[in-house]
């Protein structure tokens, strides 16, 4: 079955970080972009960051661009998100999403999300 | 950046109505336009890819239309697990999401 499960999620102050993974399989993870996108409670999709297959293309949203870090390991079928300087508004689910590529180009697997807090 | 902008932001609808959505693109965005539908606590899944490709498993029933600036989303019969919010994403230039659509029950 193909799978994509994050973890690391948590509460955590303002200023703080934490590192989110999504563990991918029942595909062959090092074929496909891959992405973050989350969600604010109550509101819509927000596209979080993009990584190419083979790391060597990865582009930020402007509202995390040098906060986050995008990174994988195709060894361990794994996607990462190292989130530093954590604000209020970054509180939301976070999702890994597969990237299908041509020509869908459009995110065809998803994860089941994992909640990040932000709070005092 | 690219901007994107859906209407109505929500409806409420009948079974078996046909439900119409929008999508425009702040600026040409050609074919590369998605749509997903999303349930309260689950994952967003993708319906309709680079404009009006269905994707694998999803009902007829869901169409998808346009190019350029400005898209539709059609249900042509709406059925009760069709309820849900639509969002529309481009993928012309890294990747934007329409602010949502929600689709209620009238």
């Amino acid at each position: 079955e193909v799978q994509l499960v994050e973890s690391g999620g948590g509460l955590v102050q303002p200023g703080g970080s934490l590192r989110l993974s999504c563990a991918a399989s029942g595909f062959t993870f090092s074929s496909y972009s891959m992405n973050w996108v989350r969600q604010a409670p109550g509101k819509g999709l927000e596209w979080v960051s993009y990584i190419s297959s083979s790391s060597s293309t990865i582009y930020y949203a402007d509202s995390v661009k040098g906060r986050f870090t995008i990174s994988r390991d195709n060894a361990k079928n794994s996607l990462y998100l190292q989130m530093n300087s954590l604000r209020d508004e970054d509180t939301a689910v976070y999702y890994c999403a597969r990237d299908g590529g041509s020509p869908r180009w459009a995110f065809d697997i998803w994860g089941q999300g994992t909640m990040v807090t932000v709070s005092s | 950046d690219i901007q994107m902008t859906q209407s109505p932001s929500s409806l409420s609808a009948s079974v078996g109505d046909r439900v119409t959505i929008t999508c425009r693109a702040s600026q040409s965005i050609s074919s590369y336009l998605n749509w997903y539908q999303q349930k309260p606590g689950k994952a967003p899944k993708l319906l309709i890819y680079a404009a009006s490709s269905l994707q694998s498993g999803v009902p007829s029933r869901f169409s998808g239309s346009g190019s350029g600036t400005d898209f539709t989303l059609t249900i042509s019969s709406l059925q009760p697990e069709d309820f849900a919010t639509y969002y529309c994403q481009q993928s012309y230039s890294t990747h934007t999401f329409g602010p949502g659509t929600k689709v209620d029950i009238k």
